[in-house]
């Protein structure tokens, strides 16, 4: 069964600072994909990223960067020089290739930014 | 483009009530998908859809019905209101095929009393 773990809870940072979310998944299938959401304080959920099982590039965009790390099922989101409109809820998400309709969530990781 | 719209954005029930939460999509999405989300958790699967007139159970199917008679809309059905259904209801479509992002509506948020 597929399972995505986001240790973190909460996490409180100053602005500027550096900051990674963690997120580990497990699944049995060989294709998957993985994803990033954004759940900013309005509530909505924004999609920021997808990542498939046969790259493991790194991928920066603007001040977001991702890791992906096969060998310890890893999909790290580092955001550089934080800011205050970072502040929201962030959620991994594991879709795999054969039950392709299902994404599961992890539990979502709460950041806040203080000025 | 709207993309997907939900309705009513907020909702207070009475235990044993029931009420459809309405969802709409414009941009010719085949998949279509009901969440719920409970505080401090992630999102969790209630139903989904491949194509009108073709539905799935999810992770937390129970209390729950779905219908899907056109692309365009995929209500969600809550037949005799429980405390334990209080949460934020999400609506997201997609495209399938696992590696395409679900696009997600505003959300619902649902308080049964």
């Amino acid at each position: 069964a597929q399972k995505v773990t986001q240790a973190q809870t909460e996490i409180s940072v100053v602005e500027k600072e550096d900051v990674t979310l963690d997120c580990v998944y497990e699944t049995r299938d060989t294709t998957y994909y993985l994803f990033w959401y954004k759940q900013p304080p309005s509530g909505e959920l924004v999609f920021l990223i997808r990542r498939n099982s046969f790259d493991e590039q790194n991928e920066i965009s603007g001040r977001y960067s991702w890791n992906f790390q096969k060998s310890t099922s890893s999909f790290n989101f580092t955001i550089t020089a934080s800011q205050v409109v970072d502040s929201a809820v962030y959620f991994c998400a594991l879709s795999e290739f054969r039950g392709s309709e299902k994404l599961v969530f992890g539990k979502g990781t709460k950041l806040t930014v203080n000025p | 483009n709207a993309g997907v719209t939900q309705t009513p954005k907020f909702r207070i029930l009475k235990i044993g009530q029931s009420m459809t939460l309405q969802c709409t999509q414009d941009m010719n999405h085949n998949y279509m998908y009901w969440y719920r989300q409970d505080p401090g958790m992630g999102l969790k699967l209630i139903y989904y859809s491949v194509g009108a007139g073709i539905t799935d159970k999810g992770e937390v199917p129970n209390g729950y019905n779905v219908s899907r008679s056109t692309t365009e809309d995929f209500p969600l059905r809550l037949e005799l209101a429980a405390p334990s259904q209080t949460s934020v209801y999400f609506c997201a479509s997609g495209f399938g095929g696992g590696n395409q992002p679900q696009h997600f509506g505003d959300g619902t948020r649902l308080s049964i009393l």
